[in-house]
């Protein structure tokens, strides 16, 4: 069993609809979550970052955290084409001084105009 | 304006060859990483350094090398050892919690 699951699509939907990915992980030290997103042939983009379970916000994204289920979402609201990317969870646990970032296989997603 | 810096953004490589890839930092961050990452199998860890003159393996060692003589500097140098280099690669900096900042991407191509 992978410790990040991530369903890799592909998911596609219309301008303006609500998007909703996540992912599932096993180990319980994981401490921080984030979502990237990923242009094709570039380097990811932090999108969310947090370490508590609850909901996080910045403008049409919206992160969420389930510690209790091993379970993290990512909401874009109103979505638009240029939101058109591969979208990769991750998780960090410590490694001394440095951390460890353990990534899902990333959901490739396309919003049609 | 601070960023990572990957050169180049393509490589070719003849079989048994070693080649080199560059990452930079301007971040002052002290962690370094090098993640390869393969269609339809996520990001995965090759090697990272907490501090200068100090790395350590990560889950895909084999076959790769690394140095740490400065603090902006990590690069990877892909040998003849690894089988199955055709990846693209990717280098994060971070401070020592924190997310990561990634650079844009070497696509090493074995011909």
């Amino acid at each position: 069993q992978k410790e990040v699951e991530q369903d890799p699509g592909p998911l596609s939907v219309p301008e303006g609809a609500i998007v909703s990915l996540n992912c599932t992980y096993s180990n319980s030290a994981f401490q921080y979550f984030m979502w990237y997103r990923q242009y094709s042939r570039k380097g990811p983009e932090l999108l969310m970052y947090t370490y508590s379970s609850g909901n996080k916000e910045d403008g049409r994204f919206t992160a969420q955290v389930d510690k209790s289920s091993k379970y993290i979402s990512l909401f874009i609201r109103d979505s638009q084409p240029s939101d058109s990317a591969t979208y990769l969870c991750a998780m960090s646990m410590s490694l001394g001084g440095a951390q460890k970032l353990v990534f899902g296989q990333g959901t490739r997603l396309t919003i049609n105009p | 304006d601070g960023g990572i810096t990957q050169s180049p953004k393509y490589l070719f490589r003849k079989e048994g060859q070693n080649v080199t890839l560059s990452c930079e930092q301007n971040l002052n961050h002290d962690a370094m990483y090098w993640y390869r990452q393969d269609p339809g199998q996520g990001l995965r860890l090759i090697y990272y350094s907490q501090i200068v003159n100090d790395f350590q393996k990560g889950d895909i060692a084999e076959g790769y090398s690394v140095s740490r003589e400065k603090k902006e500097s990590f690069p990877l140098t892909v040998t003849s050892a690894q089988k199955n280099p055709t990846a693209f690669y990717l280098c994060a900096s971070s401070r020592l919690q924190g997310s990561y900042t990634f650079g844009s991407g070497t696509r090493l191509t074995v011909v």
